[in-house]
């Protein structure tokens, strides 16, 4: 069965430094994965996802991800956080359900950036 | 574009009353999905449209919990009676996915959720 993995339950990083957000998948076949995002009293906004191609896909926000096939994992990053940042994520999985697509996400992360 | 919209934003309810939820999705969207958001947890799928047809029902407790899609656009869920554990967000999507063998845009758009606590 599909599922993903977040680690993490808070990531905190200082405003400006480097962030990165965990995510390892398990499917079979190939994996078409996602990450969203969740800001308080919002529904879940759309970041990037990996389809084919190249393994860092560049998303919303300066966000990007890199998909990693051997360790099977699709970690979110960003080069310098902002306090804006500051926010719930959700990695997720394309799942198949009688010819049919459906996302199995994972139980978030949330992102915590200081100034 | 408008997004997809959801009403109410918050509703407040006894145990074993029912509840109604709307959802209208993205125009032209062929697939609409209900999510139900425990705090703490990912969003899980409950109910899954193609069009006004039921692809995927396999996560909804379907002794309390009913959905329909009439007329293959907006979309009503319903509770009925209420227990303690279904204090939750529920969430609308929808996509553009046609399904494996169609038009492959996996990407789904959410609504602002409708926060429901059982009291």
């Amino acid at each position: 069965a599909q599922s993903v993995a977040q680690p993490e339950d808070q990531v905190n990083v200082a405003e400006g430094n480097p962030l990165t957000v965990k995510c390892t998948y398990s499917v079979s076949g190939n994996p078409y994965l996602f990450w969203y995002v969740q800001y308080p009293n919002r529904g879940l906004q759309f970041l990037l996802k990996y389809i084919t191609g190249d393994n860092l896909v560049k998303g919303s926000y300066g966000f990007e991800a890199e998909f990693n096939k051997s360790q099977t994992s699709f970690h979110l990053k960003k080069p310098s956080a902002l306090v804006s940042d500051s926010a719930l994520y959700f990695c997720a999985v394309r799942a198949l359900s009688g010819g049919y697509n459906k996302l199995i996400f994972g139980a978030g992360t949330r992102l915590a950036v200081h100034p | 574009e408008a997004g997809v919209a959801q009403s109410p934003r918050y509703k407040i309810i006894e145990k074993r009353q029912s509840v109604a939820f709307w959802c209208n999705p993205i125009s032209g969207h062929a697939t609409l999905y209900w999510y139900q958001q425990i705090l703490g947890q990912g969003p899980k799928l409950l109910i899954q449209f193609q069009n006004n047809g039921v692809v995927d029902d396999s996560q909804l407790p379907k002794d309390r919990f009913s959905a329909e899609r009439l007329k293959g656009v907006d979309s009503t869920l319903k509770i009925q009676p209420a227990k303690l554990e279904d204090s939750a967000v529920y969430l609308c999507a929808s996509s553009l996915d046609l399904g494996q063998t169609g038009l492959a845009d996996y990407e789904q758009y959410f609504g602002p959720g409708t926060r429901l606590t059982v009291t």
